[in-house]
């Protein structure tokens, strides 16, 4: 079975801070990607990642970069956090770049607030 | 328009029933769906691929109208443990990279 694992479930951060969020995939896919989650709007790509040290803008970068040093890891890193990020965090995978029909396996979320 | 969209619901559907929803996409040169089930609070989770010539699981069929864009999930014989929210998901590929694109979801609780 595929596990992704996100380091935090909850987390509470500042305006202004640095924040990390961290997700480790056991299962060698190549592919990680970054989305959140709000009301109403579902599901929206941050950034993606197909391969070690490659990275991607997704539909939604702004405020974002993310960090992909080895395959199984990848970082989203909010550079100076703001209350408009505040929001649920999903990391997901899937095995290979360039394949279709491939489903992507998902993290259990970050619920982050920004106060 | 959105590229994926679907109907919000909520579907309130008594236990035993047949329920029913439709996803519509906008790019004709989409690959590949999805029908994904997210419970509350929780990550969303595969449920099943769909298929050009549709396909069933169990109590679950999934199909695929190219001509009119939009995939279907027909759910046979409710149970209460169906309650969710079911997203539709659509991938696109360009130059080989793929784009998952996640309809906002159906909300569907199985009244007992």
């Amino acid at each position: 079975d595929v596990k992704v694992t996100q380091s935090s479930r909850y987390l509470v951060k500042r305006t202004g801070e640095k924040v990390f969020l961290e997700c480790v995939q056991d299962m060698d896919h190549e592919n990680m990607f970054w989305y959140r989650q709000d009301p109403g709007l579902g599901l929206r790509l941050i950034y993606f990642s197909y391969d070690v040290k490659m990275k991607e803008k997704g539909d939604i970068p702004e405020g974002y970069s993310v960090s992909r040093e080895k395959k199984e890891r990848f970082s989203l890193i909010l550079e100076s956090a703001s209350t408009n990020q505040t929001s649920m965090y999903l990391c997901a995978s899937s095995l290979r770049a360039g394949y279709s029909n491939q489903p992507q396996h998902f993290g259990d979320g970050t619920r982050l607030s920004i106060l | 328009r959105k590229e994926v969209e679907q109907d919000p619901g909520p579907f309130n559907v008594p236990e035993g029933a047949t329920v029913a929803f439709n996803c519509t996409y906008s790019n004709s040169a989409s690959q590949s769906f999805f029908w994904y089930r997210q419970d509350c609070r929780k990550e969303p989770k595969l449920l099943m691929s769909v298929y050009s010539s549709g396909n069933e699981d169990g109590r679950f069929t999934a199909q695929l109208n190219r001509a009119s864009q939009y995939i279907s999930l027909l759910i046979r014989d409710s149970k209460l443990s169906d309650s969710a929210t079911y997203l539709c998901v659509v991938t696109t590929t360009n130059f080989g990279n793929e784009k998952l694109t996640f309809g906002t979801g159906t909300r569907l609780t199985i009244i007992p």
